[in-house]
């Protein structure tokens, strides 16, 4: 089975950046997987990582740290439309890929 | 576009009463897989299909049930919903064995119990 811990909520202001953090304890690994999920929406996939180091794809940058069992999304200049829930999910490495996700941090943006 | 369809977007039933819900693909991918999400919880996988081959997890309560007719369409079957049965059901799909493939998620189906 997996653990995947990562904070419940976060604030951060307009323009500012912010960094969820993601742990994991797995017993297999093939892959993490970042998704966005507004209220009442389903997830939209943000970003993956499966080698160490720092993935970047415009204001969402993501990394992973594999012998930590630790990721993070960095999300720079932020926006309102920002403000949603962020999902961390861990790719089993099973004959066939099973996902298990976090609980989501909410990120509220404020003005 | 290629995409994942659910329907409806959203359902009411009574206790008691049966009630199925729809995915479609057209991405052509051979895993689909069915999540329960409760307010403020991750994603709760109830079950998969990779190709025809159905897997269950464990926790699945048996009142839920599912059908892949052919390679776009998954039904979720929920044969007695109780109270507690209220929720996000949201439908994916991805590629089997490709790591780097992420999920595609559907917009989900919002189920009410009366």
């Amino acid at each position: 089975g997996q653990n995947i811990d990562q904070p419940t909520e976060m604030t951060a202001t307009e323009g500012a950046i912010v960094q969820i953090n993601c742990t994991y304890q797995t017993s297999g690994f093939n892959g993490l997987f970042w998704y966005q999920q507004h209220a009442g929406e389903a997830p939209t996939f943000l970003s993956y990582n499966v080698l160490d180091g720092l993935e970047e794809k415009g204001r969402f940058s993501s990394f992973l740290s594999r012998s930590k069992g630790y990721s993070y999304l960095l999300l720079k200049e932020l926006q309102m439309k920002d403000s949603a829930s962020y999902l961390c999910a861990v790719r089993e490495a099973d004959s066939w890929g099973k996902f298990q996700f976090g609980a989501g941090t909410q990120v509220v943006v404020t003005p | 576009d290629a995409m994942v369809i659910q329907n409806p977007r959203y359902q009411v039933t009574q206790f008691g009463k049966p009630v199925t819900l729809s995915c479609s693909q057209t991405l052509n991918h051979n895993v689909m897989y069915w999540y329960q999400q409760k307010s403020s919880q991750a994603p709760k996988l109830l079950f998969h299909y990779y190709d025809k081959d159905f897997n269950n997890e464990a926790d699945t309560p048996d009142n839920f049930q599912s059908r892949r007719p052919n390679t776009s369409f998954c039904f979720l079957d929920i044969r007695s919903p109780g109270l507690g049965d209220a929720a996000m059901y949201l439908c994916a799909t991805s590629r089997g064995q490709s790591s780097n493939q992420p999920q595609h998620f559907g917009d989900g189906t919002r189920l009410s119990i009366l």
